[in-house]
């Protein structure tokens, strides 16, 4: 496909358990995005990677969370011991680059549910 | 430090009447300011950028922004409403030297029939 691909789609999960969702980027973007999409809130930046370079976690919420990419493309987001605050919609987005005018390609999201 | 407000969290129209959404940003470095509209149950979508070159920018399906630095306003219009705009719209703003987009906390749009 030719967008930005994410799974699962949805995720339910129970407190404490560990979760890992995965993002595919578009082939060619060096630049791939985590975010997070609580109700009624905006998108909450999670983390960045560019290359390979190191990446920026400063979004990440708690030592709990823990992303990585693997071969420039392919990234995960992982979970462990997950909390009910951890419910939201995880959204992965990738571009050609580190450059802000870039436009941001956006997944369809994985919503995770913690019970 | 960059932050972006997004006023009205929803907004109603009629169908054909225009559509005026709100955004406010603040920016210590000249910014990069971008519309994204989100579908149920999909992913985010470019309407429209400002990368400082004209301030009245046009998107897609009929959509415009207006840069106005005076303001730090980059507000969203279309002249006519159709019950496809009905979506959730969000504002961002990033800027030279960073990577970053600064997100606001959304603005869903209802379209009336």
């Amino acid at each position: 496909g030719a967008g930005v691909s994410q799974s699962p789609s949805n995720k339910v999960t129970e407190k404490g358990k560990d979760v890992e969702l995965r993002c595919d980027p578009i082939s060619g973007h060096t630049a791939l995005y985590w975010y997070r999409q609580s109700l009624g809130q905006g998108l909450e930046f999670l983390i960045y990677f560019q290359g390979n370079s190191a990446p920026d976690k400063s979004g990440l919420p708690s030592d709990r969370f823990s992303a990585e990419r693997t071969g420039g493309s392919v990234s995960t987001l992982t979970i462990q011991r997950t909390q009910q605050e951890d419910s939201a919609v995880y959204l992965c987005a990738s571009s050609l680059g580190g450059v802000s005018y870039n436009e941001q390609f956006f997944g369809p999201g994985t919503r995770l549910t913690v019970l | 430090a960059q932050s972006v407000t997004q006023l009205g969290s929803h907004v109603s129209v009629s169908e054909g009447a225009l559509v005026l959404l709100r955004c406010n940003y603040s920016s210590s470095v000249p910014p990069y300011l971008f519309w994204y509209v989100q579908y149920p149950n999909q992913g985010l979508q470019l309407l429209l950028k400002y990368t400082s070159a004209a301030t009245l920018v046009k998107g897609i399906n009929g959509f415009e922004a207006e840069f106005k630095k005076s303001e730090t306003s980059f507000h969203l219009t279309k002249p006519s409403a159709h019950m496809s705009d009905a979506a959730e719209y969000f504002c961002a703003v990033s800027g030279s030297g960073t990577y970053k987009y600064i997100f606001g906390t959304g603005t869903r749009l209802k379209v009336l029939a």
